[in-house]
């Protein structure tokens, strides 16, 4: 079973710029988590959808960052524009029900200088 | 707000010692717990789990206890091997949502 898989792994960008993530959720999995990971913290949930519908964003700085599963299966988190602070590990993982454990990929570096 | 902790940053253990591993939640509605274990450049790897209704539960080298009453959470790794040494979460689950602690890593000398 091909796990979850995210691009980039890595990525520099100076502050003010913009910058795109994406995730591709294990096969059949209804919920998608977006998360950041600030080094040294546990993860923090971003937003998460089940399906493509929107379940929780109460954490997402709605003011910068936007994120979106049109079709269900893929999905793409932007922060525009960027700030130092947003320098952290983006996580994305899936599960097949809400609850039940979640699968991560590996996640993307971002550096913001 | 609600938040789940744990109580050492840092633990280091000799190999083939066993590991301990604490975590204190606050959320008494969480019903679903689950250990993660996350290695440099990685993302989380699932461990174990165990549900609220339960008070124990064990797999390969690991066992998990949940005390309900004080509401706290262990990881008990058996017989440490230098490849168990990552960072360890624990999360807990309810409404859907998944929120994880800070985490404890885990060094192991050979």
């Amino acid at each position: 079973e091909a796990g979850v898989a995210q691009s980039p792994r890595y990525k520099i960008i100076e502050k003010r710029q913009s910058v795109a993530f994406w995730c591709n959720p294990i096969s059949g999995h209804a919920t998608l988590y977006w998360y950041q990971q600030i080094l040294g913290q546990g993860p923090k949930l971003l937003i998460q959808f089940q399906n493509n519908g929107v379940v929780d964003d109460s954490q997402l700085p709605k003011d910068r960052f936007s994120a979106e599963r049109l079709k269900g299966v893929d999905s793409t988190l932007k922060i525009q524009p960027a700030k130092l602070e947003d320098s952290a590990v983006y996580l994305c993982a899936s599960s097949s029900e809400g609850w039940t454990e979640a699968f991560f990929g590996q996640g993307t570096r971002l550096t913001v200088v | 707000g609600e938040s789940v902790g744990l109580h050492l940053p840092t633990l280091s253990v000799q190999e083939g010692d066993n590991s301990i591993i604490n975590c204190a939640y606050s959320n008494s509605a969480s019903d679903y717990f689950i250990w993660y274990k996350q290695e440099s450049g990685k993302g989380p790897q699932f461990i174990i789990d165990i549900r609220s209704n339960m008070d124990k539960r064990q797999g390969q080298r690991v066992t998990v206890l949940l005390n309900k009453t004080v509401k706290h959470l262990s990881l008990q790794i058996a017989a440490t091997q230098p490849g168990d040494s990552a960072v360890y979460f624990c999360a807990e689950a309810g409404g859907g949502k998944l929120i994880f602690g800070q985490g404890t890593e885990l060094s192991v000398k050979p």
